[in-house]
């Protein structure tokens, strides 16, 4: 597809298993980021890739959550022993180049994952 | 570090009438600064960037916002309201390699 593609749309899990997010990124895309929307708020940063690497992963809240980028495209959000706080909806967002004014960030619809 | 602060988590007006979404930054370096619009259901989308290139910018669906320094501030508006613009709207402030937004404000629009 032309956009940033994000699956499962909807994940409800029982606290304290596994998930994993995935995010499809556009083509050609070399930055790529994840953000965390809580009810009511404003996304928040958890961490960017540049091509394969995590650039930066300062907005990880703690050691439960991962996320790789193995083959510089696709990339998976991995959150361990979930607990009902990490309720929340995931934004992926890719960028043509790293973060800068002159590159637009485009956003996939999110994954709203419940932990009941 | 770089944040905004939105003024209002909800506003309505009526159709025709004019918008005026809120933003207050603070930052410590000339910033950059965007507004995005969230649709029920959908993605962020851009609306519109400042670069310092042009302290008014127009964005799309007639929205346009201006930056005063002297203010702190990157208001949003458009004069005038259409149904189709009731949404969710995030400004935010480049801080390293990060987007931070603010709380948001949802705009609603009447008859």
């Amino acid at each position: 597809g032309a956009g940033v593609s994000q699956t499962p749309s909807n994940k409800v899990t029982e606290k304290g298993k596994y998930v994993e997010l995935r995010c499809d990124p556009i083509s050609g895309h070399t930055a790529l980021y994840w953000y965390r929307q809580s009810l009511g708020q404003g996304p928040e940063f958890l961490i960017y890739f540049q091509g394969t690497g995590a650039a930066d992963d300062s907005g990880l809240p703690n050691d439960r959550f991962f996320a790789v980028r193995p083959e510089g495209s696709v990339s998976t959000l991995k959150i361990q022993r979930t607990e009902r706080g990490d309720s929340a909806v995931y934004l992926c967002a890719s960028s043509l180049n790293g973060p800068g004014v002159r590159t637009e960030a485009f956003f996939g619809q999110g994954t709203r994952l419940t932990v009941v | 570090a770089q944040s905004v602060t939105q003024l209002g988590s909800h506003v309505s007006v009526s159709e025709g009438a004019l918008v005026l979404l809120r933003c207050n930054y603070s930052s410590s370096v000339p910033p950059y600064l965007f507004w995005y619009v969230q649709y029920p259901n959908q993605g962020l989308q851009l609306l519109l960037k400042y670069t310092s290139a042009a302290t008014l910018v127009k964005g799309i669906n007639g929205f346009e916002a201006e930056f005063k320094k002297s203010e702190t501030s990157f208001h949003l508006t458009k004069p005038s309201a259409h149904m189709s613009d009731a949404a969710e709207y995030f400004c935010a402030v480049t801080s390293g390699s990060k987007l931070t937004f603010g709380t948001g404000t949802r705009l609603q629009v009447t008859l």
